[in-house]
């Protein structure tokens, strides 16, 4: 079946700091790739996406590459800011039949200033 | 455009009792969905729907019933809330089935149950 792990929270931060939130995944067919946002009290938002291998999501300063030979669609930033304080999750979707979204468990980031 | 709007944001019931989560989307979307989401168990699908009159059951189905009369409208029911239930419950949309790239669920803002 499909799944996806992410890196265990809480993540805390420096302003300006460097962020990696490690992704991996395993899947029947072939993936589509996402990186959600949630900030408190909100719902999910789409942050960033690719769905071939190779391809780079990029969105608000924040990138991930799918990276097939290695199962891989890490979160990175290069200087991370306050209010991207939330909690990041990792999820795939594979194009075959009514195969849902599924979600990693979450990590929650806390940039202090 | 209100996007995804689910009703009530909180809600405390007593075991037992039954209750009805409201969602609605004006964008036309006919794929819809149900998650619930629990600290270190991230978002787990209840129930979603393909479009009006077709529901399908997802990862966690048990103690939970849905309909889809219309393509605006996706209410998950409690019948006997539990304890087990108390938890976020998002539901979340897209133009067709998110099983690629083209087709981004939007999310509402969340319900957040509490059954003492």
């Amino acid at each position: 079946g499909n799944s996806v792990t992410q890196m265990e929270g809480p993540v805390t931060l420096s302003e300006e700091a460097f962020l990696t939130i490690n992704c991996t995944y395993t899947a029947t067919g072939y993936p589509s790739l996402f990186w959600y946002v949630q900030y408190p009290g909100e719902g999910l938002q789409l942050l960033l996406k690719a769905t071939k291998a190779d391809d780079k999501g990029s969105n608000k300063g924040f990138e991930a590459t799918y990276r097939k030979e290695t199962t891989s669609f890490h979160l990175e930033k290069g200087s991370v800011q306050v209010s991207d304080s939330a909690v990041y999750f990792c999820a795939l979707t594979t194009n075959s039949g009514n195969t849902p979204l599924v979600f990693g468990k979450g990590t929650r980031l806390s940039v202090i200033a | 455009n209100a996007g995804v709007t689910q009703t009530p944001k909180f809600q405390v019931l007593k075991t037992g009792q039954s209750m009805t989560l409201q969602c609605a989307q004006d964008m036309n979307h006919e794929y819809m969905s149900w998650y619930r989401q629990d600290p270190g168990m991230g978002l787990r699908l209840i129930h979603y729907s393909v479009g009006a009159g077709i529901t399908d059951q997802g990862e966690v189905p048990n103690g939970y019933n849905v309909s889809r009369s219309t393509t605006e409208d996706f209410p998950l029911r409690l019948l006997s809330a539990a304890p087990s239930q108390t938890s976020v419950y998002f539901c979340a949309s897209s133009p067709g089935q998110p099983n690629s790239g083209a087709n981004v669920l939007t999310f509402g803002a969340g319900s957040r149950l509490t059954v003492l």
